[in-house]
This record gives C-alpha cells, structure tokens and sequence, in this order.
C-alpha cells in the first residue's frame, strides 16, 4: 500500500545541535514530497517540498531535506536548532489516484532542551 | 494575498445544534479541501473539491455536508455531531493538476461536541 513513515515518534535535541526526522515513503513512481511543521493548535506551514530535480532541497526557517531515492527517503535536516523550533513536523505525500491527495505520515513531536 | 482564512477560530456546539465552517482563499486555486485533525494525529482528509465540484468524499458520515459556493470559499455544514466529532478541522487549497505546489493550510477551527 502507498504510504509514508516517520519512524521517530518524539525526538528530543538540545539548543544548538543538529537535527534530522526521518521519513519514509513507499510509492510504485517518485511522488511528490512535502515536510510541513505544526505548532500546537495551529495550522501546518509548509517547509519544504521535492517534485524533480535536485535532490537537496532547500526550505524555510534554515531547513533542508533530501531525497534518496534508493532509501525511499525524505529527510529532513538542520544544523543548528532553535528553542522555537519546537512543533510537531509531518512529512507528506501527494498520491496520484486519479486526483492528487495529499497523505501525511504519523508526525514526529520535536522537543528542544536548553 | 497567499492566505487560506477560517472562521471561526473556535466553536463549541450540542449534538442537537447545526453550524457550518468557513473557508475562503484569493490565491486563485482551484482546488480547496477539508481535513480532520484529531488530537496528537496527522491530518486525515475528508473531502476535495475541483473546479467547486465534489471530486473525493473519504467515506464521511453524512452529517458533515461540505459545500462549494464559489471558487474562493469552501463552507463544511455540521448537524447532530458526536462528541467523538471534536477536532481541529482544516481547511486547505493547492493549484488543481500541479502536484499541490504547496497545499495552503489555514490555522483550522477547534470544534468541540458537548
């Protein structure tokens, strides 16, 4: 079944450090691929997306992600994290049944310590 | 303007009451969608409107009617919901047929069912 993955339910990371969310996707073509990020009671903003082209993408708020396709993977990176960078982050795919859905994984809760 | 914009923010309503959401965008997309956000869940879609026509219902009770006056509002009518029904609902546009460059979320409506 089409389907993406966050393996990492809760990632905790301290101020300043590094940061990657996994994502995985399993999909017959290469799909479309998003990462949005939720902060608690708010809608999703988008940070980054890969349609074609170069694999490394480059998003908002210092985020980038990159596609592998090989790994069926999308993830997403930055190098230095923030205390605001704290929310919860979903990657998404878009499915081309006949009409393009967008289908998100189970999100990953970033939690930044001090 | 790049906004998707619901209203309201927050709605408190009886199993008895009839309500309706509102969403509206001036982005020029054609096609808008309703999601169900349940609390610490993904975003689960539940309808998608192309061109203001009904394009995919994801098997949702009746009792949430959604509607398309126009190409720039989506209203999702609610009558005699559960308690169960009590979520985040968002509202969502994309360009029809470009793979979503980019799916505009808006910051959503908390729904309780009292």
């Amino acid at each position: 079944a089409q389907s993406v993955t966050q393996p990492d339910i809760h990632i905790t990371v301290s101020e300043g450090a590094s940061l990657e969310l996994r994502c995985n996707y399993s999909y017959g073509a290469t799909p479309y691929l998003f990462w949005y990020v939720q902060s608690p009671g708010q809608g999703l903003q988008l940070l980054l997306k890969y349609f074609s082209g170069d694999t490394l993408v480059q998003g908002i708020k210092g985020f980038e992600a990159e596609f592998k396709r090989s790994q069926s993977s999308f993830n997403l990176r930055k190098p230095s994290v923030h205390w605001s960078d704290a929310a919860e982050y979903f990657c998404a795919v878009v499915l081309n049944t006949g009409f393009q859905k967008l289908v998100f994984g189970t999100g990953t809760r970033l939690l930044v310590s001090p | 303007d790049t906004e998707v914009t619901q209203t309201p923010k927050h709605l408190v309503m009886g199993m008895t009451n009839k309500k309706s959401l509102k969403c509206e965008q001036h982005m020029g997309h054609r096609a808008m969608y309703w999601y169900k956000q349940k609390a610490k869940k993904p975003p689960e879609l539940m309808f998608v409107y192309s061109y203001e026509k009904l394009s995919i219902n994801e098997s949702v009770p009746s009792r949430f009617s959604p509607e398309c006056p126009n190409s720039s509002l989506l209203n999702l009518h609610l009558h005699a919901l559960q308690p169960e029904d009590s979520a985040l609902y968002l509202c969502a546009s994309s360009q029809e047929g470009t793979g979503g460059w980019g799916y505009t979320f808006g910051s959503g409506t908390r729904l309780t069912v009292v």
